[in-house]
């Protein structure tokens, strides 16, 4: 039992460019999110789903897309890289009793 | 106003010192309180949840949740190095989404 995946575990881009965050959660979980986590600033919500074929914003959705075709697989996309998206990413999917279990984290660089 | 306040530290202690990690919140319909702690280069992971209020004790640590104060509490007994961490409050809102503290640094000197 994996828990939760995440590739690539370090990224630097470059402005402009586009790439994607994998995520995968092996605890047949329904919910799946995505955060960021920057200094000082806790958790932020950027996107979330609640199943399969069902996603939704959270607080920080600019310049991010999602989505989910699998129970397992909620892959984060950013469009066109900025250096106000240098941050860690983590993606989170929630059990039955509202706890979430958290991945490992993508360090993302923008330069 | 944030919906949660937390302070960000950092805090330092000596080993074996008892440690008060503390949140406030604003919505007093909240009712699922969560603790999570990270360490460096790490996911956080759940530590405690309580729901509603009172306290819940597992092993050296206890969640506290004043729902007259809107205040909740992390209390670490006999704190070990290993203690040494960002500590999260989180809170359940009524979407069922987790409304998350700033973390508190948490430092503790053998």
């Amino acid at each position: 039992n994996a828990g939760v995946t995440q590739t690539p575990k370090f990224q630097v881009l470059k402005t402009g460019q586009s790439m994607t965050l994998q995520c995968a959660q092996d605890m047949n979980h329904e919910y799946m999110s995505w955060y960021r986590q920057d200094p000082g600033m806790g958790l932020r919500l950027i996107h979330y789903s609640v199943g399969a074929g069902i996603t939704d914003q959270g607080e920080v959705p600019n310049g991010y897309n999602v989505s989910r075709s699998t129970t397992e697989d909620f892959p984060l996309r950013l469009l066109s890289a900025a250096p106000s998206q240098t941050s860690v990413y983590f993606c989170a999917s929630m059990g039955g009793s509202y706890e979430q279990y958290f991945g490992p984290g993508t360090r993302l660089t923008v330069t | 106003q944030k919906e949660v306040e937390q302070d960000p530290g950092p805090l330092s202690v000596p080993e074996g010192a008892i440690v008060s990690l503390n949140c406030t919140y604003s919505n007093s319909a909240f009712q699922y309180f969560m603790w999570y702690r990270q360490y460096s280069r790490k996911g956080p992971e759940l530590l405690m949840y309580t729901y509603s209020s009172g306290n819940k004790e597992d092993g050296r640590f206890t969640a506290q949740v004043d729902k007259s104060s809107k205040y909740i509490s992390l209390f670490i007994r006999d704190s070990q190095p290993s203690d040494s961490a960002t500590y999260l409050c989180a809170i359940l809102d009524s979407n069922y989404q987790l409304i998350w503290g700033a973390g508190t640094k948490l430092i503790i000197k053998p």
